[in-house]
């Protein structure tokens, strides 16, 4: 059972607008920063999604993330076939004194 | 270029002890934090431990709180996971991962490819 909740999958079709949810509590999400990653199929994660919605160097701009109280979302626009990834979000926690993630969304480009 | 080797990972029984290591290059290393992160077979990520960039401060999952440590030599440009009274559960791919910044909680900004730890009997 993870700390944050994230749907275990999404789907989509080339093109289209998908958006992912991870929701939290007040000792993560609702006073630190969100993370996200993208783990593609063989491959270690990489950074997509830093500090709720910056993009690192070299992300697309089609990637872009924002926070609403306790929940963060991914949203991924003109979706291509090689979005097809496991996505994790990921946050530091207070309480814990330590970093919890997401169970992880699974998507799937149709 | 940035890099992290992790080694160190085989196959150990219940109630063994391994030592993974994480070779970094291509960066500062002293002013960085650097993490462990382990995702078992099919599953997902999960936070393990993390250290300070001058190994001041670490922190750790409770699940393995009191048998895990984590170090780092930053005359060696290494980190370490030393690993004791392995159990079943702690079977997993562990990633090194490198931190935004100097600080535990800055966020995790490049992974290295991971180590294969399986504990079975």
């Amino acid at each position: 059972q993870s700390v944050l909740t994230q749907p275990p999958s999404a789907s989509g079709t080339p093109g289209q607008r998908v958006t992912i949810s991870c929701s939290g509590s007040s000792s993560n999400i609702g006073i630190n920063y969100v993370h996200w990653y993208q783990e593609l199929p063989g491959t270690a994660p990489k950074l997509l999604i830093y500090a709720n919605n910056e993009r690192p160097s070299g992300v697309p701009d089609r990637f872009s993330g924002s926070k609403s109280g306790t929940s963060v979302f991914l949203a991924i626009s003109g979706l291509r076939s090689e979005d097809e990834a496991d996505y994790y979000c990921a946050a530091w926690d207070d309480s814990l004194s330590g970093w919890v993630f997401g169970g992880g969304t699974k998507l799937t480009v149709l | 270029e940035e890099q992290l080797l992790a080694s160190g990972g085989t196959f150990v029984q219940p109630g063994g002890s391994l030592r993974l290591s994480c070779a970094a290059s291509g960066f500062t290393f002293r002013i960085y934090a650097l993490s462990w992160v382990r995702q078992a077979p099919g599953e997902g990520l999960e936070w393990v431990s993390s250290i300070s960039g001058s190994g001041d401060n670490t922190y750790y999952a409770d699940s393995v709180k009191g048998r895990f440590t984590i170090s780092r030599d930053n005359s060696k440009n290494t980190l370490y996971l030393q690993m004791n009274s392995l159990r079943a559960e702690d079977t997993a791919v562990y990633y090194c991962v490198k931190h935004e910044g100097f600080r535990g909680n800055s966020h995790f900004e490049y992974w290295g490819q991971g180590t294969l730890v399986t504990v079975s009997s």
